[in-house]
């Protein structure tokens, strides 16, 4: 079964600090990767995704990943993070030759950005 | 932007009791699913729904659980007897596509179900 790892659990900067969340996949055929992220008492919103071209995919809020897929990973980064993006970041996998597949989520990185 | 809309927000139950989670769909998606968060675990899938049926289910959605779209505006997740381990934030989520082409999941705000 396809499964996703995000290595930290917990993320704690200060603000201005660059960020990078790790995300790595196990599936070796083809895959659509997203990031979604949840702020405090809010729903999951996308982030930004990956389908194919190229690796470095720019999303919202200054955000962006990197496809590796030797490394089979999908980190996402941000060179200066600020307060507002105190939230749960989650990682997810869709393979795309194996059907109507649903979305496989990491267990997600919580991100504490402080003054 | 259009919203996946859930109620109720916040549902406390007693063990063994039945619960039904509401859902109101982007109005032009035709895809349907239900995910769902046990606290400090990763979101999962339940099932996703289309044209009326059920289009793939996890391990986790056995026979306690059941969908329906009783009408055209909802997606309902009925849960027959509570468990404890069902306590967890439950997630709907819309798309206009399924599959490969399914570029992006409209998430709802979730129900946070509280089994006591």
């Amino acid at each position: 079964a396809q499964s996703v790892s995000q290595h930290n659990h917990h993320v704690i900067l200060s603000e201005a600090a660059s960020l990078e969340l790790g995300c790595n996949y196990s599936y070796g055929g083809t895959v659509n990767l997203f990031w979604y992220v949840q702020y405090p008492g809010q729903h999951l919103q996308l982030l930004l995704k990956y389908f194919s071209g190229d690796p470095l995919v720019k999303g919202i809020k200054g955000f962006e990943a990197e496809f590796i897929k030797s490394k089979f990973s999908f980190n996402l980064r941000k060179p200066s993070v600020q307060w507002s993006d105190t939230a749960e970041y989650f990682c997810a996998v869709n393979p795309v030759d194996s059907g109507n597949t649903p979305l496989v989520f990491g267990k997600g990185t919580r991100l504490s950005v402080i003054a | 932007e259009p919203e996946v809309t859930q109620t109720p927000s916040h549902q406390v139950t007693q063990m063994g009791q039945e619960v039904i989670l509401r859902c109101v769909p982007i109005s032009n998606h035709l895809y349907f699913y239900w995910y769902r968060q046990i606290l400090g675990q990763k979101v999962e899938f339940l099932v996703s729904f289309y044209n009326n049926e059920i289009s793939e289910k996890s391990e986790i959605f056995d026979d306690q659980f059941s969908v329906e779209r009783p009408d055209g505006s909802n997606f309902t997740l009925k849960i027959r007897s509570t468990k404890l381990e069902d306590s967890a934030m439950y997630f709907c989520a819309s798309s206009d596509r399924g599959g490969w082409q399914n570029e992006k999941l409209f998430f709802g705000s979730g129900t946070q179900l509280s089994v006591l």
